[in-house]
C-alpha cells in the first residue's frame, strides 16, 4: 500500500490531453515539493517534473505539473504513442522522515 | 557527464545479506549539494524508496526496512553501498541507485538498475 495514491491506469487518444492525479496528506504532498517520473518499459525512471511544476532541461512543455493542498496532478497534452509508460509521483514525508512514491499509473495511448 | 552504475550479486539466498554498490563516474560524489539513494522495484510493481545517505555519512531509511538496512558511503572510491539483511523472496526486485538534490526528492540521475533475486 503506497503512501501516495494514483489511479492504476489512464488512457486517451493520440493528440488528446490526459491528467494523472496523486493524492497524499499533510506530512507529504501538502508540505513538500512533488516530483513526477516517467518509466518506459525496461528502463529506469526519468525525471519529468520537479518542485511541483518545473521541467528539467529537455522535457517538452507538453508535460506540466500542479499541486493543490494534499494532491498533485501531472498533465500531458498532445499525446503521442511514445508517451505510453508508467508514471510515478514522489515526495518527502516529514512524518515518516522518508521518501515516498505513488503506486504508479500506466498510460495507454489508444 | 555524471553516471551511476549498480553492481553486486544477482542471486542471494534467503536469510543472507544483499549487498550492492553504486559507483559514481564522471564527477565527484562529494561535489554539489546532493544526497544518494537506493530505490527498488519488484517486478510489475511500483517504486519503493529504501533510504538515503549524505556524503557526511548521515542517513535516513524507510521505516518498513529500517531494521534490516544499512547504507554507507566511501568518498575515496566515489561509491555508496546498500546492505539489506535477512532477505526473503519479497526482497526480489530491481534495485536502483539515484541522486537527488538536498532538500528535495528531485531524483535527477538514476542508475540503470540491477535485478536481485532471492532464492535458494
Amino acid at each position: 500500500q503506497s503512501v501516495l495514491t494514483q489511479p492504476p491506469s489512464v488512457s486517451a487518444a493520440p493528440g488528446q490531453k490526459v491528467t494523472i492525479s496523486c493524492s497524499g496528506s499533510s506530512p507529504n504532498i501538502e508540505n513538500n515539493y512533488v516530483s513526477w517520473y516517467q518509466q518506459l518499459p525496461g528502463t529506469a525512471p526519468k525525471l519529468l517534473i520537479y518542485e511541483n511544476n518545473k521541467r528539467p532541461s529537455g522535457i517538452p512543455d507538453r508535460f506540466s505539473g500542479s499541486k493543490s493542498g494534499t494532491s498533485a496532478t501531472l498533465g500531458i497534452t498532445g499525446l503521442q504513442t511514445g508517451d505510453e509508460a508508467d508514471y510515478y509521483c514522489g515526495t518527502w514525508d516529514s512524518s515518516l522522515i522518508a521518501g515516498v512514491f505513488g503506486g504508479g499509473t500506466k498510460l495507454t495511448v489508444l | 557527464q555524471v553516471q551511476l552504475q549498480e553492481s553486486g550479486p544477482g542471486l542471494v539466498k534467503p536469510s543472507q545479506t544483499l549487498s550492492l554498490t553504486c559507483t559514481v563516474s564522471g564527477g565527484s560524489i562529494s561535489s554539489g549539494s546532493y544526497y544518494w539513494s537506493w530505490i527498488r522495484q519488484p517486478a510489475g510493481k511500483g517504486l519503493e524508496w529504501i533510504g538515503r545517505i549524505f556524503t557526511s555519512g548521515s542517513t535516513n531509511y524507510n521505516p518498513s526496512l529500517k531494521s534490516r538496512v544499512t547504507i554507507s558511503v566511501d568518498t575515496s572510491k566515489n561509491q555508496f553501498s546498500l546492505n539489506l539483511s535477512s532477505v526473503t523472496a519479497a526482497d526480489t526486485a530491481v534495485y536502483y541507485c539515484a541522486r537527488a538534490i538536498t532538500g528535495t526528492t528531485k531524483f535527477d540521475l538514476w542508475g540503470q538498475g540491477t535485478l536481485v533475486t532471492v532464492s535458494s
